[in-house]
């Protein structure tokens, strides 16, 4: 069955630091993938998606890869601060006929003034 | 663009109640899903309407459970005989059908079942 795998652990980062999150899928080949931030009690907020023909996407400080060989995306906030502390989640449509997004279980990221 | 909304944004009830939860989308948004979230994980696919048609629904998702979109607007999602174990946030999220359209969420219902 279709998995999406994080980081396993909460990331705890020192301000000014560049937070580098995973996100590793199996048995599927996505045309897209987003990342998507959630803050405790809220919904997801989305924040970038990249394409399986894009390598890297930016948006400010953050960049994303797509490794498609190794199912692999990487997420990437530089200069880090204390208000990107939140969970980050990985999504991809794995629906064929129908649309069915689905998420992996987020990471927790603390970042420490 | 008033963004999505759910109701009530809490809701306790008894084990064996029925509950019922609403969904409010972006207007112009054909695409709704519900997801099912626990603590220190990920939301949880349930179903996915495109308009009034219900075009996806998850095999976890037992026969207590049933979602409407009667007008292809606001969605209903339905819990019968509620267990201890349906104790989650419930998630909508809308989106419109042009390619790789992200999801955009509502807040949520947090659901306890005492």
């Amino acid at each position: 069955s279709q998995k999406i795998e994080q980081n396993s652990e909460a990331l705890n980062i020192q301000e000014g630091k560049t937070a580098t999150l995973t996100c590793n899928y199996t048995n599927y080949s996505p045309a897209y993938l987003q990342w998507y931030r959630q803050d405790p009690g809220r919904g997801p907020v989305f924040l970038l998606l990249i394409r399986e023909n894009e390598k890297e996407k930016r948006k400010e400080r953050l960049k994303v890869t797509f490794d498609t060989t190794l199912k692999q995306s990487l997420f990437h906030i530089t200069a880090s601060q204390p208000a990107d502390s939140a969970t980050y989640l990985c999504a991809l449509d794995i629906g064929s006929s129908a649309s069915k997004i689905i998420f992996g279980s987020g990471t927790r990221l603390s970042i420490r003034p | 663009d008033t963004g999505v909304s759910q109701n009530p944004r809490h809701k306790i009830t008894k084990r064996g109640q029925n509950v019922t939860f609403r969904c409010d989308p972006i207007s112009e948004h054909n695409r709704l899903y519900w997801y099912r979230q626990t603590l220190g994980q990920g939301p949880e696919f349930l179903t996915y309407f495109q308009n009034e048609a219900q075009l996806e629904k998850s095999r976890l998702l037992s026969d207590r459970f049933s979602a409407e979109r009667p007008k292809g607007s606001f969605s209903t999602l339905e819990i019968q005989r509620t267990e201890q174990g349906d104790s989650a946030m419930y998630l909508c999220a809308s989106s419109s059908d042009r390619q790789n359209s992200p999801l955009h969420f509502g807040n949520g219902t947090r659901l306890t079942v005492t």
